[in-house]
């Protein structure tokens, strides 16, 4: 079993709908988790930070932790064409590289 | 504000040909790391440098070697170049090992 597990998609959506990406992991030691995006043929960039379980919001993002039940999900309300680019989950011990996903495709069809 | 910056963008090789990837960071962050990605399998790390003068493994490592000049550049090296190295590889770069990383834009290299 992988450390992290990310549904690779493709997903595509309605502009305008809420998505909703999640990633399980096995590894009870993680503390930080991260959200990063990347759009076609461009480096990852992080999107969304947070190292407790419960929600941490950003514009039209959600970030939400569950440790107990070892899942993290990333939230977009009223998703934008511009909101079309691969996702990743990261995650660490806090001492270690980065744990990634394998990232979710998403494409947001106007 | 430059960030992490990688050289070559693109390039092309044949088989047994050798070359470097460059990597350099503007930030004074102490660990970096080399990426590959792949369709299907996400960002592998092939090796990294938490701190200058050291260099550890990561998921990928065979075939490659890596040299942390200094502290702002750290260089990925392919001996005798396969076709399964043909791949996205990114560099990236953090204030310690274990905090939000910083990526380049990557190199695209295609092995023929």
């Amino acid at each position: 079993q992988k450390e992290v597990e990310q549904d690779p998609g493709p997903l595509s959506v309605p502009e305008g709908a809420i998505v909703s990406l999640n990633c399980t992991y096995s590894n009870s030691a993680f503390q930080y988790f991260m959200w990063y995006r990347q759009y076609s043929r461009k480096g990852p960039e992080l999107l969304m930070y947070t190292y407790s379980s419960g929600n941490k919001e950003d514009g039209r993002f959600t970030a939400q932790v569950d440790k107990s039940s070892k899942y993290i999900s990333l939230f977009i309300r009223d998703s934008q064409p511009s909101d079309s680019a691969t996702y990743l989950c990261a995650m660490d011990e806090g001492n270690t590289p980065l744990v990634f996903g394998k990232g979710t495709r998403l494409s947001v069809i106007a | 504000n430059a960030g992490v910056t990688q050289t070559p963008k693109f390039q092309v090789l044949k088989t047994g040909q050798s070359m470097t990837l460059q990597c350099a960071q503007d930030m004074n962050h102490n660990s970096m790391y080399w990426y590959r990605q792949d369709p299907g399998m996400g960002l592998r790390l092939i090796y990294y440098s938490a701190s200058e003068g050291t260099t550890d493994k990561g998921e990928v490592p065979n075939g490659y070697n890596v040299s942390r000049l200094n502290k702002r550049e750290f260089s990925l090296r392919l001996e005798s170049a396969a076709p399964s190295q043909t791949s996205v590889y990114f560099c990236a770069s953090t204030p310690r090992t274990g905090d939000i990383q910083y990526f380049g834009a990557g190199t695209r290299l295609s092995v023929l």
